[in-house]
């Protein structure tokens, strides 16, 4: 159990447009999901913690308006890169967690910018 | 803020062999937990195994056990008996607060290489 997908693996976009992509517990109930960022051959870095219906908390540094998201079920949670440059272009990560339990790891997507 | 401390960005080491990576880490909390994640090839983060910081008795997870010093603050991870599929992106990571509630910070990470 505690299986998170994300969708899509892999997106290419052209600089300027929008791209949303998705993070799903597919057997739990998530009460609060995060996004994170991977630039290559570096670690993680938390962008936002988000719990259902409320707003995300963005951590310092990371653009609101840039990277939305949104929570609107306990299965779901959306990452939407607005406007997006060539700078943008990372791995994506979300995870999941159910209340008191660890967080799981969606598989991940990779944004390229062009 | 939390911080994790990896200092070894790469490792390498012979089939079977043993190896100890190693974490530091800083925290304000009295009640915490402590994890390694593996990051193969295909970038699915893995939980290893985790440590709670208010058992004495280091966790073991198989061919996986850690060395939780908590005066110290470390945090080393032993992989026995390596095997190629170990080879992979190790991380070490603590919650900001208690188990299950918030953000992790990760450690800069650890390449580990197993050597046929």
């Amino acid at each position: 159990g505690a299986v998170v997908s994300q969708h899509p693996s892999w997106v290419i976009c052209k600089s300027g447009t929008s791209v949303k992509i998705e993070c799903r517990s597919l057997d739990f109930q998530a009460t609060t999901m995060f996004w994170y960022r991977q630039f290559p051959k570096q670690s993680l870095m938390l962008m936002a913690t988000s719990n259902e219906g409320s707003k995300a908390t963005y951590e310092q540094g990371v653009e609101k308006d840039k990277f939305l998201i949104n929570h609107a079920s306990l299965t779901l949670s959306t990452l939407t890169v607005t406007s997006a440059h060539p700078e943008d272009s990372s791995f994506y990560i979300c995870s999941a967690r159910r209340q008191t339990d660890e967080q799981y790891f969606g598989p991940g997507t990779r944004l390229t910018v062009t | 803020a939390q911080t994790v401390t990896q200092s070894q960005p790469e490792m390498s080491v012979q089939e079977a062999e043993t190896v100890t990576l190693s974490c530091t880490y800083d925290t304000s909390e009295n009640n915490y937990y402590l994890f390694w994640y593996k990051q193969p090839p295909s970038r699915q983060m893995i939980l290893v195994i985790r440590q709670e910081a208010y058992k004495q008795q280091n966790a073991t997870e198989n061919r996986f056990s850690v060395n939780f010093q908590k005066a110290a603050k470390s945090f080393s991870l032993k992989i026995s008996d390596s095997q190629l599929g170990d080879t992979a992106m190790y991380f070490c990571a603590s919650p900001s607060t208690n188990f299950g509630n918030e953000k992790l910070t990760f450690g800069t990470g650890t390449r580990l290489t197993i050597i046929p």
